[in-house]
């Protein structure tokens, strides 16, 4: 069974651009999460997609948004990269209320 | 906002040596999980608790859903060196089954 993946592994982008972040899940489940890691520190919750429709979002600005696709894949945006962004962005996967399952996530830089 | 605490923070230890970590909060949680995280890699999920008092084991790694649901510990025996990494906790609230993440413990084995 393919684990969650994720596109690019990285990217280096310039303050004041776009990035687009691409998630594909374990097939069969439903719910996509996304997380953003700096370097050497924890986990911070960014969004939480489920049948199509966003459940949770982070406390992050309106900037970082995504969607899920029918086909339960998802996509993260952030507009205005600002150099605090440069992160590991990570996705995770899981059936409803069960425990997450992790991509190795994308690495971006913003310079 | 709900907040978990893990400790310690870093830890050395002998090739060898057995290893304890844990995670507390105030709030109390349905599920507590535990995962660890390889340089570059996305975490992976080690252990998964679902009842209060629960012990269980997966190969060297034993874990414990506290008695009060408001902690849980993880135990590694006979360390060796590619348990180094960083572990992290998370609980899932009773509620609203979101999950809150611990800050991190990483093990480095002493050379």
């Amino acid at each position: 069974e393919a684990g969650v993946t994720q596109s690019p592994t990285h990217l280096i982008k310039t303050r004041g651009q776009q990035v687009t972040l691409r998630c594909s899940p374990i097939s069969g489940h439903t719910s996509v999460y996304w997380y953003q890691q700096a370097l050497g520190l924890g986990l911070q919750f960014l969004l939480w997609y489920d049948e199509g429709e966003e459940r949770n979002r982070g406390n992050f600005p309106p900037r970082f948004s995504g969607r899920q696709f029918p086909n339960y894949s998802s996509e993260l945006n952030v507009n205005a990269l600002e150099l605090e962004d440069s992160a590991l962005y990570l996705c995770a996967s899981s059936l409803t209320r069960s425990p997450l399952h992790f991509g190795n996530g994308t690495r971006l830089t913003v310079t | 906002g709900q907040q978990l605490n893990q400790s310690p923070q870093s830890m050395f230890i002998q090739e060898g040596e057995d290893v304890s970590m844990n995670c507390t909060s105030s709030s109390i949680f349905n599920t507590w999980l535990w995962y660890k995280q390889d340089p570059g890699e996305g975490p992976v999920l080690l252990i998964a608790l679902y009842k209060a008092g629960e012990l269980t084991s997966n190969g060297r790694l034993t874990a414990q859903f506290g008695i009060t649901r408001k902690d849980s510990f993880l135990n590694i025996s006979a360390s060796i060196p590619s348990d180094v990494g960083i572990y992290f906790c998370a609980g899932q609230l009773d509620s609203n089954y979101q999950l809150i993440w611990g800050a991190g413990t990483k093990l480095i084995i002493k050379p």
